[in-house]
């Protein structure tokens, strides 16, 4: 089964910074690779999908990027609603399995 | 607009069986596969299978299977996900998400719509 790693497990940020999340896979996943958001109480909600493309009506701020075991989301310019969990998930082979989660909060 | 509302929260004593059901609007019910993902407090998002409404194939991670079966009723558009031998364990929020692929083509395996989520909670 491919292991996914995210780093960092937290992370403090003001409104207006640039933040940058990792995830690695344990095996090379090409490029099938999704980031999710999601907010306290709610459901994920589908960021990027393909290691790169921006899914319909997520805002440019965001963007991600990588190939093979080593891919990064970043948020170019935080806003408020930003402050969330993210999570990495390789669509590569099954089972298809998600990073720990990313816990952005405000500093 | 798409949407997929789950049923309500359950509680099962440890040994029972749960089914969580599922129903999809918005779009065409055999158009695209549906998944059920799971997120328990201490173990994360996992992937627990697929089905493709058209036919009802499906197919589940090694973790679930024997334990799990995923079912549709295209008359009613609703999805139904039923895990057995229910143990501590599986208490979790169960969320029925879809594939943005047609099922004219191989699933995609990641998620664009969600349902809100249905808590699973496992105690005697």
């Amino acid at each position: 089964d491919i292991q996914m790693t995210q780093s960092p497990s937290s992370l403090s940020a003001s409104v207006g910074d640039r933040v940058t999340i990792t995830c690695r896979a344990s095996q090379s996943i090409s490029t099938y690779l999704n980031w999710y958001q999601q907010r306290p109480g709610k459901a994920p909600k589908l960021l990027v999908y393909a290691a790169s493309s921006l899914q319909s009506g997520v805002p440019s701020t965001f963007s991600g990027s990588g190939s093979g075991t080593d891919f990064t989301l970043t948020i170019s310019s935080l806003q408020p609603e930003d402050f969330a969990t993210y999570f990495c998930q390789q669509s590569y082979s099954h089972p298809y399995s998600f990073g720990q989660g990313t816990k952005l909060e405000v500093k | 607009q798409v949407q997929l509302v789950q049923s309500g929260a359950e509680v099962r004593k440890p040994g029972a069986s749960v089914r969580v059901s599922c129903k999809a609007s918005g779009y065409a019910f055999t158009g695209y596969y549906m998944h059920w993902v799971r997120q328990a407090p201490r173990q994360g998002l996992e992937w627990m299978g697929i089905i493709n409404p058209t036919g009802g194939s499906t197919s589940y991670a090694q973790k679930f299977h024997g334990r799990v079966t995923m079912t549709r009723d295209t008359s009613a558009t609703t999805f139904y996900m039923e895990l057995g031998s229910l143990t501590s364990e599986d208490t979790a929020i169960y969320y029925c998400t879809r594939d943005p692929r047609s099922t004219k083509q191989l699933a995609s395996y990641y998620f664009d719509f969600w349902g809100q989520g249905t808590l699973v909670t496992v105690s005697s």
